[in-house]
Formats: C-alpha cells, structure tokens, sequence
C-alpha cells in the first residue's frame, strides 16, 4: 500500500495567515493526489484534485502542488470557515489510501 | 440535488449481524461507483472498497475483503454495506461517497465528490 504521511499533524494560524500543508507519498503517485477537507461532525468535502484542480465551488484561496512523492495544499488567507482538518488521498493505485489529517485550528 | 443518504446510526452486539445503505438520487446512480470509506480516531480515513452500480462489479481493499460485503440494489439506487459478525473494532463512522462524478460530464479524475451524511456504527 501507498502511505502518505501529511505534516504538520497540527496548525495554529490567525484569520488572513497562509497555510502550507505537505502530503509525501511512500512512492511516485504521478499527480494523482487529492485534497479534503472536514469539519467536525461532517463528511469530508473535495477542494483539489490530480494534486492541482479546484474542485468546482471551492475558493480560490485554496491552492494545490506538486507531482510525484511531494504535494502541498496552500490556504491563503484563512478565513474563519477554514478552521477545519485537511486530508491528501491518492488515486494512483489500489488500495486508495489518505493521510492521517492536518488540523487547522485558531490561534 | 445530488445527494447521497446514509441509513441510521447503529448500535449492535459483538457478533451480531448489520446492513447499512446509501441512497443516491438526483444523478444516474448506475453510471458512478460508489465507494466506502471508514473513519476512526484512531486510523482515519480507510478505503473499504467500491462497486458499480451498472453491474454490481467491486472492488475491495485487502484490510477489508472478507470483513464485509458491499452490494447494491440498482432498482432502488441504494448501495448497501454489511457486515455477518460484527466485532468491537467496526466501531466507526461509515461514509458513502461517488466516485468522479463531475456534475455528470467527462471526470478527469476519481477522487469521491459526493460523500453521504454518515453512518455511525458502534459495537459494544
């Protein structure tokens, strides 16, 4: 199995800061990555597909890079709706597997 | 709308047995998979497996073929997960989700963008 690792597993950022979180794959995923994002008490929800693709609908302070091992999800900007946990999922090969979260919390 | 519905929170006995659903409407449900994903504290998100609704075909992830059994009912487009014996560590909550669906047109990818409410189940 492929197995993403996302770091930091925890943010603590204000209102208006940017955000970078990494997702490294354990081996070459091409730019079948994608990004969720979920708030407490709800199903995950798409932002970014193959690693750069908003998802439609998603705004436009969510920015996703990256190819092969290495993946970043940039949040610039945060606004109080994005306090939230964020997830990287491959799609490159079965079985599909996700990172073990990044919390995103208010300072 | 599209929407994907989940059956009730369930609570069971160690042992016993459990069949949760997921309706889809507002979409061509026999078009897209339908995958299920488990999510604990403990290990996350999990890609249980998937299935066509067109044809039944599945698809399952090694840590959980053989645990479960993924089924659908294409007349009534409900997607179902069960379960014949369930132990303690299916404890979780359970989320239905399509697999590139793209508002209906050509999907350049198969990252799950429409995700059920949730199923919680516990065992105990």
């Amino acid at each position: 199995d492929i197995q993403l690792t996302q770091s930091p597993f925890f943010v603590s950022a204000s209102v208006g800061d940017s955000v970078t979180i990494t997702c490294r794959a354990s081996q070459a995923i091409a730019s079948y990555l994608a990004w969720y994002q979920q708030k407490p008490g709800k199903a995950p929800n798409l932002l970014i597909y193959l690693a750069s693709t908003l998802q439609s609908g998603v705004p436009s302070r969510f920015s996703g890079s990256g190819s092969g091992t290495e993946f970043t999800l940039t949040i610039s900007s945060l606004q109080p709706e994005d306090f939230a946990t964020y997830y990287c999922q491959q799609l490159n090969s079965y079985p599909r597997t996700f990172g073990q979260g990044t919390k995103v919390e208010i300072k | 709308e599209v929407q994907l519905v989940q059956s009730g929170a369930e609570v069971k006995k160690p042992g016993e047995s459990l069949k949760i659903s997921c309706k889809g409407s507002g979409y061509s449900f026999t078009s897209y998979w339908i995958a299920w994903v488990r999510q604990t504290p403990g290990k996350g998100l999990e890609w249980m497996g998937k299935i066509y609704p067109g044809d039944s075909e599945t698809r399952y992830s090694p840590s959980f073929e053989g645990q479960v059994t993924i089924s659908v009912d294409k007349s009534i487009s409900i997607a179902y997960l069960q379960w014949g014996s369930l132990k303690a560590s299916d404890t979780a909550m359970y989320y239905c989700a399509t697999v590139g669906y793209c508002s209906g047109e050509p999907c350049p990818h198969d990252a799950f963008d429409i995700w059920g409410q949730g199923t919680m189940v516990t065992v105990s």
